[in-house]
């Protein structure tokens, strides 16, 4: 699987929008970019995933370059318990290999 | 629904110790996975079972680590002779299909080795 770049941490403010990076310059065209959260203590949380359009659920958006190359996840209005490390996976759609392979994630502080 | 189950929440065991834990996958799953996460890592992938076979093993990291699955529905990971190493958290996930689907996670195991 094609590794993903994500800054360490991040913050932001509550009510406003979060915007978490993800370089991936390495992904390939079967692969898709997957985004899952982790709570303190908690097991890690499907949030969105996407080819290349833009996706959109009732968490979050998921916008990805034309090139692939970068995506962006985009918390609307972030709550405080949106606090949580975001990772932000490569991953072919089927088959044996479909194991996900987690970095070290972005941890995101919302502020009240 | 219920969610991903994971028995015991929490495990002190002595090292050279053999320890089991249980993970009970949402009902009608046929992919599990077992990962383990370290104090400040991300999940580190384990194993993978496509129904009753290990589909891809390729994440245990020698052979004091086996799991089994054989009904396809409960998975048990044995640890034998554990190492002061092997303290970490480990998870289970389950999903649909062994595809794009969504994993779903369970709470995790914090296994302490003394």
């Amino acid at each position: 699987d094609a590794k993903t770049t994500q800054p360490p941490s991040m913050d932001c403010a509550e009510g406003r929008a979060a915007n978490l990076p993800c370089n991936h310059s390495t992904i390939s065209g079967n692969e898709y970019v997957y985004w899952y959260r982790q709570i303190h203590s908690q097991g890690p949380q499907y949030i969105i995933h996407g080819l290349k359009n833009n996706e959109t659920n009732e968490m979050a958006s998921l916008i990805i370059t034309e090139d692939r190359k970068s995506s962006t996840l985009i918390l609307p209005h972030a709550t405080l318990r949106d606090t949580a490390v975001y990772y932000c996976i490569v991953r072919v759609a089927a088959g044996a290999n479909s194991k996900l392979t987690f970095g070290k994630g972005i941890t995101l502080s919302v502020r009240p | 629904g219920a969610g991903v189950s994971q028995t015991p929440s929490n495990k002190v065991t002595e090292k050279g110790k053999y320890v089991e834990l249980r993970c009970d996958p949402i009902s009608g799953h046929t992919a599990l996975y077992w990962y383990r996460q370290s104090l400040g890592q991300g999940p580190e992938f384990l194993i993978y079972f496509q129904g009753t076979g290990a589909a891809d093993d390729s994440g245990l990291p020698n052979d004091r680590f086996f799991a089994v699955r054989p009904e396809g529905s409960v998975s048990t990971l044995k640890i034998q002779r554990t190492e002061r190493g092997d303290s970490a958290v480990y998870l289970c996930a389950s999903s649909l299909a062994g595809t794009s689907d969504e994993q779903y996670f369970g709470p995790g195991t914090r296994l302490t080795v003394t």
